[in-house]
């Protein structure tokens, strides 16, 4: 199983600003997925990381708000870019396992003021 | 793109008590995959169904993957309080992306 550890755990934010998220995973994967968790709801997919290619975005999300960075195998970043109230949030990063279903990353809770 | 309802929102239960939620999809499913969030954590992995029919049970947890592919279940036996949390269903849509649906809130009485 994938150990997954990603930072911040939380932070408070001004509006306009940009926060950056990172995740880094104890082995080489693939593809790294960044989800977002609004209070009380579901999971909704933001982007498939893959490394040495252009994140994939999910309808919605586009990169200038989400830019996702993946130098490498074990690591990724997501900048939640311009930040409002609305992207107040759990935002979680993921790996997959190998016998199907996803690890996820402890989450970074959003709060813009 | 697919698409799972999940069913109930939420449900309070007296500990001892069972539990089911249930996943549903309009179109057949190649998998289903069960998630378990406790308050404040992160969603964890519990189980993925493939085959039709399909029956699993992990202690007081039992998931089923229905015939034709299209629901799904998951049973608690004689909750504790230690089951507390959301649970969500999820597909493996391929391609790597995986979609969730809404969860359900377990409370648990003591």
């Amino acid at each position: 199983s994938a150990v997954i550890s990603q930072k911040p755990s939380r932070d408070i934010c001004q509006r306009g600003t940009s926060l950056t998220i990172q995740c880094q995973v104890d082995s080489q994967v693939t593809m790294m997925f960044w989800y977002r968790q609004q209070p009380g709801q579901s999971l909704t997919l933001i982007a498939t990381a893959n490394q040495g290619s252009e994140a994939t975005y999910e309808s919605g999300f586009v990169i200038d708000k989400f830019p996702i960075s993946r130098p490498n195998l074990t690591f990724s970043t997501l900048t939640v870019s311009n930040m409002s109230p609305e992207d107040s949030s759990i935002y979680l990063c993921s790996v997959g396992q190998g016998n199907g279903g996803l690890f996820f990353g402890s989450g970074t809770q959003l709060s813009v003021l | 793109g697919q698409q799972v309802m999940q069913i109930p929102q939420y449900q309070h239960v007296q500990e001892g008590e069972d539990f089911t939620t249930y996943c549903n999809s309009s179109t057949t499913l190649s998998n289903i995959q069960w998630y378990k969030q406790r308050p404040g954590g992160h969603p964890v992995f519990l189980i993925q169904l493939v085959k039709s029919g399909e029956v699993k049970k992990q202690k007081r947890l039992t998931f089923q993957f229905g015939e034709a592919k299209k629901n799904s279940s998951l049973h608690i036996t004689a909750t504790q309080t230690t089951d507390v949390g959301t649970y969500f269903c999820a597909v493996d849509t391929g391609g790597f992306k995986t979609i969730f649906g809404a969860g359900t809130r377990l409370f648990v009485k003591a």
